[in-house]
């Protein structure tokens, strides 16, 4: 049974970079058949994909049209997590955050979700 | 950007079917998941590769997907089952959730 479990800090100032991080147990970071996602969710823009890092003898990212001048993800082998990093936030990023883990075209496992706001 | 449209609700009787739809061009030609959400929780698969259950989703949970209409079936709905509803599908290598349709059952 896979587990994700997320961190990160609640609160960011506008211009500032989100970061947040989602540790794994039960598989790996580098399983040749999961992928590594990060989604959002707000009243306004509903479920919203941020993108995604997976392993297939190398490392592959996607990343949405919408967000993709300011994201990044990572994988870290050393601990078993991944992460996402998200510059020059704005108030209209706030939103409650999830990591997810797909195999396949699906996602089978969420995170419990962390609610970060952006605020001055 | 490609764009998933469900009906903001379904109202459906204990013991009765709903149905939900997910409109999008060509969408029969994708693999459509499904996503149970209830209040303050986490997302969870119902459905995926238009009609495969994952384990442990009862079987009164399907799905079809045909031209630019998937559906959701709820047989036999329970009280249980009253949350948010969301498809999802990729498209060019990027994932997309739908609108979203809030079950009700009365």
């Amino acid at each position: 049974q896979v587990q994700l479990q997320q961190s990160g800090p609640g609160l960011v100032k506008p211009s500032q970079t989100l970061s947040l991080t989602c540790a794994i147990s039960g598989d790996s970071v580098s399983s040749n058949s999961s992928a590594w996602n990060w989604i959002r969710q707000s009243p306004s823009r509903g479920l919203e994909w941020l993108g995604r890092t997976y392993y297939r003898s190398k490392w592959y990212n996607n990343y949405a049209v919408s967000v993709k001048s300011r994201v990044t993800i990572n994988p870290d082998t050393s601990k078993n997590q991944f992460s996402l990093q998200l510059t020059s936030v704005t108030p209209e990023d706030t939103a409650v955050y999830y990591c997810s883990m797909g195999t396949g075209t699906y996602l089978d496992y969420w995170g419990q979700g962390v609610l970060v706001t952006v605020s001055s | 950007s490609y764009e998933l449209t469900q009906p903001p609700s379904v109202s459906v009787s204990p013991g009765q079917t709903a149905s939900i739809t997910c409109s999008g061009d060509k969408l029969g030609d994708k693999f459509v998941s499904w996503y149970q959400q209830k209040p303050g929780q986490s997302p969870v698969a119902v459905i995926y590769q238009d009609r495969k259950r994952p384990s442990g989703i009862p079987e009164r949970f399907s799905g079809s997907n045909s031209g630019n209409t998937a559906t959701l079936t709820i047989s036999g709905t329970q009280g249980m089952d009253e949350a948010d509803y969301y498809c999802q599908a990729w498209d060019s290598s990027a994932a997309f959730f739908g609108t979203g349709t809030k079950v009700t059952v009365l």
